[in-house]
């Protein structure tokens, strides 16, 4: 049963408009969110993380919204540009368990 | 500053055959996890250690994978024999655990393909 979903595999969005990546989550306990980001061939890379206790955190172009009631975070990235496109993995993690539990990624093609 | 290094990068190996990746993680990182990521999936935790002691194996397949974390630093991940179901690409991070700091860094990751 997968505690962190990813439901949409691919996003296409044209240059300098907003990308919006969804994440949906099972277990109301995660103490906090990330986002990361991986380009073919490499690892992950870490893009933005949120806390539990927190509705939202920016840095620079990167927001990140996390409704609680909803168990539901976004990623919203403005403008987009043509190197954000990548495959983007929500994570959740719990303080507790001391691990990563990664959604299944969605894709971002940004097109010029 | 070093980021988390891998190697191989790249590994191709006849089913049965045993197969070792190593994984340097960024100094002063005590906490190193072995991830596997199947084409089309996240990646998904095989073992976690706090320094040298391993703190979260149960979804390590303990029959064939073995790891160990000599003095705290350094990491090998083990399987013998491999199965074709090997095939994936094995991450290798690192983190600080502190209170506020749940950031893990990847290494490239080594592609492991069985045939």
């Amino acid at each position: 049963d997968q505690q962190v979903k990813q439901n949409s595999p691919s996003l296409s969005v044209q240059e300098g408009r907003i990308s919006i990546l969804n994440c949906d989550y099972t277990n109301s306990m995660f103490d906090y969110f990330l986002w990361y980001k991986k380009y073919p061939a490499e690892g992950p890379t870490f893009l933005i993380s949120i806390s539990s206790i927190k509705d939202k955190n920016e840095d620079g172009r990167f927001t990140v919204f996390l409704n609680k009631s909803a168990k539901h975070l976004s990623l919203h990235i403005v403008p987009s540009q043509p190197g954000d496109s990548a495959v983007y993995f929500c994570a959740a993690y719990k303080r507790s368990q001391g691990n990563l539990i990664f959604g299944k990624g969605t894709k971002l093609s940004v097109k010029p | 500053e070093a980021g988390v290094v891998q190697s191989p990068r790249y590994k191709i190996i006849e089913k049965k055959q045993p197969v070792a990746f190593w994984c340097n993680p960024i100094s002063g990182h005590n906490t190193l996890y072995w991830y596997r990521q199947n084409l089309g999936q996240g990646p998904e935790l095989l073992i976690r250690y706090e320094n040298e002691e391993a703190v979260d194996d149960s979804q390590l397949p303990k029959d064939r994978f073995s790891a160990e974390r000599l003095k705290g630093v350094d990491s090998t991940l083990k399987i013998q024999p491999a199965e074709l179901g090997d095939s994936a690409v094995y991450l290798c991070a690192s983190s600080l655990t502190t209170a506020w700091d749940t950031e893990a860094f990847f290494g490239q990751g080594t592609r492991l393909t069985v045939v």
